[in-house]
C-alpha cells in the first residue's frame, strides 16, 4: 500500500515564503510530484522530483529526499492568487499517480 | 490548443439511474485516467488505460466501468449510481513515457438525488 501525509492547512500573508511539507510510504517509488487545485477547478502540474535535490520553477521549488521519503513545496513572494490546495502525489510506478490529502494554503493581504 | 475535455461538466442522476462521463483528448497521449475527487478529499485513482490495456485499482467498486474505444476517448461508466458516489471525475492524460505529468481536464460534477 501507500501513504501520504501533509498538513491540512496553512496560512500565509502576501509576499511570505511558505514550505508544505509531505511524507511518504510506498511500494515501487518513481518520484514525488505536486500539484494545485483551485476550488472547482481542475489539478494542475507544478513540479516533479525523480532524483534528490531542488527544483525551482519561478516563484515555486520543490524537494525530495528519497532516503527519508519526505519531500517539501516551497511557494516564495506569496500572492494572493496562490491561495489553493497543493498536493504531493506519488507515482508508483511508471503510471499510477496517487495523491495525497491535500493541504489548502490561505495567503491573506 | 491541445486538451483534454470532459462531458457533460455536471450530470444530475437519480439514484439506481445508469450514468455515462465522456473525456476526449487532442494530445495523443498513450494513457487516461479516471480519479473520484470527493469534496476536500484527494483525487482517488479508479482506474487508468495503457493504450487498450485497462488497469484496475483494486478497491475500485465494480459499479464503475470503462471504455476506451480509441486513443482519443474514454468513458466512466457508473451502473447504479448511489449517493455515495456523488463527487467530481476527473479525467487526466499522460504521454506514458515515464512518471511526469498529468494534463487533467476540467472535470464532471455528479449529483445523485
Amino acid at each position: 500500500g501507500q501513504s501520504l501525509e501533509q498538513p491540512s492547512e496553512v496560512t500565509a500573508v502576501e509576499g511570505a515564503i511558505v514550505q508544505i511539507n509531505c511524507t511518504y510510504q510506498t511500494s515501487g517509488f518513481y518520484g514525488l510530484s505536486w500539484y494545485q487545485q483551485h476550488d472547482g477547478g481542475a489539478p494542475t502540474f507544478l513540479s516533479y522530483n525523480a532524483l534528490d535535490g531542488l527544483e525551482e520553477t519561478g516563484r515555486f521549488s520543490s524537494f525530495l529526499s528519497r532516503s527519508d521519503s519526505y519531500g517539501y513545496l516551497l511557494l516564495q513572494e506569496l500572492q494572493m492568487k496562490d491561495s489553493a490546495s497543493y498536493f504531493c502525489a506519488v507515482w508508483r510506478g511508471y503510471n499510477k499517480l496517487i495523491f495525497g490529502a491535500g493541504t489548502r494554503l490561505a495567503v491573506h493581504p | 490548443d491541445a486538451m483534454v475535455i470532459q462531458n457533460p461538466r455536471y450530470q444530475v442522476t437519480q439514484f439506481g439511474k445508469p450514468v455515462t462521463l465522456s473525456c476526449s483528448q487532442t494530445l495523443n497521449h498513450n494513457v487516461m485516467y479516471w480519479y473520484q475527487q470527493k469534496s476536500s478529499q484527494a483525487p482517488k485513482l479508479l482506474f487508468h488505460y495503457y493504450d487498450k490495456d485497462f488497469n484496475n485499482e483494486a478497491d475500485t467498486p465494480d459499479n464503475f466501468q470503462s471504455r476506451r474505444p480509441n486513443t482519443s476517448f474514454c468513458f466512466l461508466d457508473i451502473r447504479s449510481p448511489g449517493l455515495g458516489d456523488a463527487a467530481m471525475y476527473l479525467c487526466a492524460t499522460s504521454n506514458g513515457l515515464g512518471a511526469n505529468v498529468l494534463t487533467f481536464g476540467a472535470g464532471s460534477r455528479l449529483t445523485v438525488l
